[in-house]
């Protein structure tokens, strides 16, 4: 079962723009995460956010959380050519499971 | 350095052939996890283990089995491979069964004909 909804499903911007992806869930989480992943590599993990925090930092990445409405934004500002990637939330439901959405495809043109 | 090691990293293979992929993880993490990729479809979790001995059905199991006797080895069998299973595979683990990050593997390219 999918659980993160992220949108849009592609975004092309120019370098030194900001970029925000959004992700929607339909049940209770313990935390949710972003992922990262460049052409047919391996995802790796940028940010996490629980479920009791509504904004977290790290670097250019902010990423938010309204358990209200089950959603969430990773915003990456000022982007760089380098940040071309998908981009992948994730819910962690407390039975162990993490789910994945469909991910955002990140353009970013120099 | 820590890091999830998967083998083989790309293979082409014909319905019916018995094939394992494997996976090794050296950060002595309880949890492990097989997820498949496929073109608008995400990531699906295959199936998923808290602890050695114990395995759990993710959202796609059919066609597949896995065990867990070392706590740092989570194979992937496919017993009699079908086209449809033709896809990205990725291994990962972490800590425990609820907590932080998922480490990944690089993935496994598997093609069957």
């Amino acid at each position: 079962s999918q659980q993160g909804e992220e949108d849009p499903q592609a975004l092309s911007i120019q370098e030194g723009e900001n970029a925000t992806m959004n992700c929607s869930y339909k049940t209770s989480i313990n935390n949710l995460q972003w992922y990262r992943q460049n052409s047919g590599r391996g995802l790796v993990h940028l940010i996490l956010i629980r479920s009791n925090e509504r904004e977290k930092h790290s670097g250019r990445l902010r990423v938010t959380l309204d358990t209200s409405k089950k959603s969430s934004s990773l915003l990456i500002t000022a982007s760089r050519a380098a940040d071309t990637a998908s981009y992948f939330c994730a819910t962690d439901e407390n039975t162990g499971k993490l789910i994945f959405g469909q991910g955002t495809t990140l353009q970013v043109k120099p | 350095e820590a890091q999830v090691t998967q083998n083989p990293r790309y293979l082409i293979t014909v319905t019916g052939k018995k094939l394992t992929v494997t996976c090794s993880q050296n950060m002595n993490h309880e949890y492990m996890s097989w997820y498949r990729q496929d073109p608008g479809l995400g990531l699906r979790q295959i199936y998923y283990s808290m602890n050695v001995e114990v395995t759990d059905k993710g959202d796609v199991p059919e066609g597949y089995k896995v065990s867990r006797k070392e706590k740092r080895n989570f194979p992937l069998i496919l017993e009699s491979p079908s086209p449809n299973q033709t896809s990205l595979y990725f291994c990962a683990s972490r800590g425990g069964p609820l907590t932080g990050e998922l480490f990944f593997g690089e993935g496994s390219r598997l093609t069957v004909l």
